[in-house]
This record gives structure tokens, sequence and C-alpha cells, in this order.
């Protein structure tokens, strides 16, 4: 499965758009891109996922470049309850059951 | 949605106790896991299971073993706690190899 390099911590105030970025430049042509978040003391939630189009649910939305070497999760208006960690994967379709969860990314959202 | 249930979302055993973690989910997964977290290290996978009666071996095996006897049921086992197995147990499932895993509450163990 490819790495995956996101930032450390972001910040963002309430009501904004929080762009979370990921960069997977080793990326395969089968490999799925997952979000996943983890609220303190809570299990990860899952997100969102996609292969080369952009995304979008009630959650988020999931913008991957042409090249897929990078993808940003957007989540249109932050609210407080949107602090976490965001992790970013990369997995094959069909590549077992390994989901390799890295450090991630931790989002404050700042009132 | 799925649901994923653990026995307990906090637990406190001895070192040298046998303790049982159990998780339950209740959209017919075939596969499950157990990850453990700790802070630094992300998630990782100590072992899962794709059948009943089957099972693989993850990063971090040792000092683990795991019983699936029914499809909603996998259990972790610590055979003989010790300190350095404190940490944040998470159990998730997956339906074959589509979509993500979903996951459960977590159990904080504390082996003191």
């Amino acid at each position: 499965d490819a790495k995956t390099t996101q930032p450390t911590s972001m910040d963002c105030a309430e009501g904004r758009a929080a762009n979370l970025p990921c960069n997977h430049s080793t990326i395969s042509g089968n490999e799925y891109v997952y979000w996943y978040r983890q609220i303190h003391s809570q299990g990860p939630q899952y997100i969102i996922h996609g292969l080369k189009n952009n995304e979008t649910n009630e959650m988020a939305s999931l913008i991957i470049t042409e090249d897929r070497k990078s993808s940003t999760l957007i989540l249109p208006h932050a609210t407080l309850r949107d602090t976490a960690v965001y992790y970013c994967i990369v997995r094959g379709a069909n590549t077992g059951n390994q989901f390799y969860f890295g450090t991630g990314t931790s989002l404050t959202v700042i009132p | 949605d799925v649901k994923v249930t653990q026995s307990s979302r906090y637990l406190v055993k001895r070192t040298g106790e046998k303790v049982f973690l159990e998780c339950v989910q209740d959209m017919d997964h075939e596969n499950m896991f157990w990850y453990r977290q700790d802070p630094g290290l992300g998630l990782r996978l100590i072992y899962f299971s794709y059948d009943v009666k089957m099972k693989e071996k993850g990063d971090i095996p040792e000092g683990y073993s795991v019983s699936r006897e029914k499809k909603e049921r996998f259990s972790l086992i610590l055979e003989s706690a010790s300190t350095n197995q404190t940490s944040m147990y998470l159990c998730a499932s997956r339906r074959g190899l589509a979509g993500g895993p979903d996951f459960g509450p977590g159990t904080r163990l504390l082996v003191l």
C-alpha cells in the first residue's frame, strides 16, 4: 500500500471550510484513497473514499488531483464537533485486509 | 448502520491475569479486526479474521490470541497481561474487500 504524508496539525475557524491535504505520490492505479477521523477517546469513523473522481457525501468532499498523487478532504462548514484527528489511507481494492493508519492530522476548530 | 460493540469501555487488570476483550458486530460482516492504539504509534493491527474459526496475524500478534467461534463475535485474549499491553484496543469489521472497516468505540485497558 502507498505511503501517505499529512501535516501533523491544523487549525480552522468555526464556520469556515477546513481543507485537509494528503500526499500519496506512490499511489498505484487500483488504490483507493480513504479518509477516517477519530474524535478523542472514540473509535475511528469512516468519512469518505474515492478512486479518481471527486466524491461528496453528507459529511465531506474528497478532491483527488488528476495525477492522483495528492488529495484534499474538505469539511465545508467546520463546527467544534469536527475537532478530531483525520487519517488519510491509501490501499488497493483487493489487497487483503490491512488498513494502515498513520498518525494523521490533528484538526482543531476554533470558535 | 453497522454497529460494532465492545464489551467494556474501560478495564483495569493486574499483571499476569488472563484478559478477554469481546467484540460483536450486527451486520453479518465477514472480516473482523483487532487493533491497538498508542500515542505516537497510530493504530497497529494485532489480528484479523476473514471467516468463522479463521484468523491471521497482523503486525504485532505477540502476547495475544483471538477466537472467532461465531461470525458476529471476535474475541481478543491476553493470556498473561503485562504492563506494556496497557493501551486502547479497537475492534473493527468490514464486509468483503470493499469499503473501509467500521470501528467500535474502543476499550481502554490499564494493566497494573
